[in-house]
């Protein structure tokens, strides 16, 4: 176990529609990043927050948007839903002390886009 | 886009053999991870590397890294049916560690 949360596991939309995915670091991790996995691929950087900023952003556009909270959570956004946004999401926490090099992820949300 | 590329894409092995898994990249790094993951879902870390480092081990995990040839092996010795999981090397944005950039995979299956 990482410690790591995300909510909910599995979610369908259709295409347009908007929708927010949630993940729920472990304290004192004030460090988190989204990663994106099509199937039969790698993860891919999204984004990452540090201290509620965004820190970071890999190759998506603008629609994909976040939020990070002072309580260690976070919010990956997506509006206007494409059908190649069906990925499971992953989000990555990093702790200030010990090896910053370790990102501990979440179980991840299964998102289809129908 | 990625950044490595694992060799092979797929593995199947029995219980007990040694299992080798290969990953390249394309940039200077500062470090190179391995991760596990479980049919789709979340990662989990398995060992890290610095580009300083040669060799490392872990209980039965070996990982070796060549920084000139920018490749890195991850070996399991004495597999089990357990070890079935997809395995991703990852590497660091030089100047950002927090920002990892992921290979392809390798699909291992350990027959029992």
């Amino acid at each position: 176990e990482t410690g790591v949360t995300q909510s909910p596991t599995h979610l369908i939309k259709t295409r347009g529609q908007q929708v927010t995915l949630r993940c729920s670091s472990q304290s004192g991790h004030n460090t988190v990043s989204w990663y994106q996995q099509a199937l039969g691929q790698g993860p891919q950087f999204i984004f990452q927050y540090y201290r509620e900023e965004e820190n970071g952003r890999g190759n998506f556009p603008p629609r994909f948007s976040g939020l990070q909270f002072p309580n260690y959570s976070s919010e990956l956004n997506v509006n206007a839903l494409e059908l190649d946004d069906s990925a499971l999401y992953l989000c990555a926490s990093t702790s200030p002390w010990g090896s910053t090099d370790t990102q501990y992820f979440g179980p991840g949300t299964r998102l289809t886009v129908l | 886009s990625q950044q490595g590329e694992e060799d092979p894409q797929a593995l199947s092995i029995q219980e007990g053999e040694n299992a080798t898994m290969n990953c390249s990249y394309k940039t200077s790094i500062n470090n190179l991870q391995w991760y596990r993951q479980n049919s789709g879902r979340g990662l989990v870390h398995l060992i890290l590397i610095r580009s300083n480092e040669r060799e490392k081990h872990s209980g039965r995990l070996r990982v070796t890294l060549d920084t000139s040839k920018k490749s890195s092996s991850l070996l399991i010795t004495a597999s089990r049916a357990a070890d079935t999981a997809s395995y991703f090397c990852a590497t660091d944005a030089r100047g950002n560690t927090d920002k990892l950039i992921f290979g392809t995979g390798t699909r291992l299956q350990v027959f029992p």
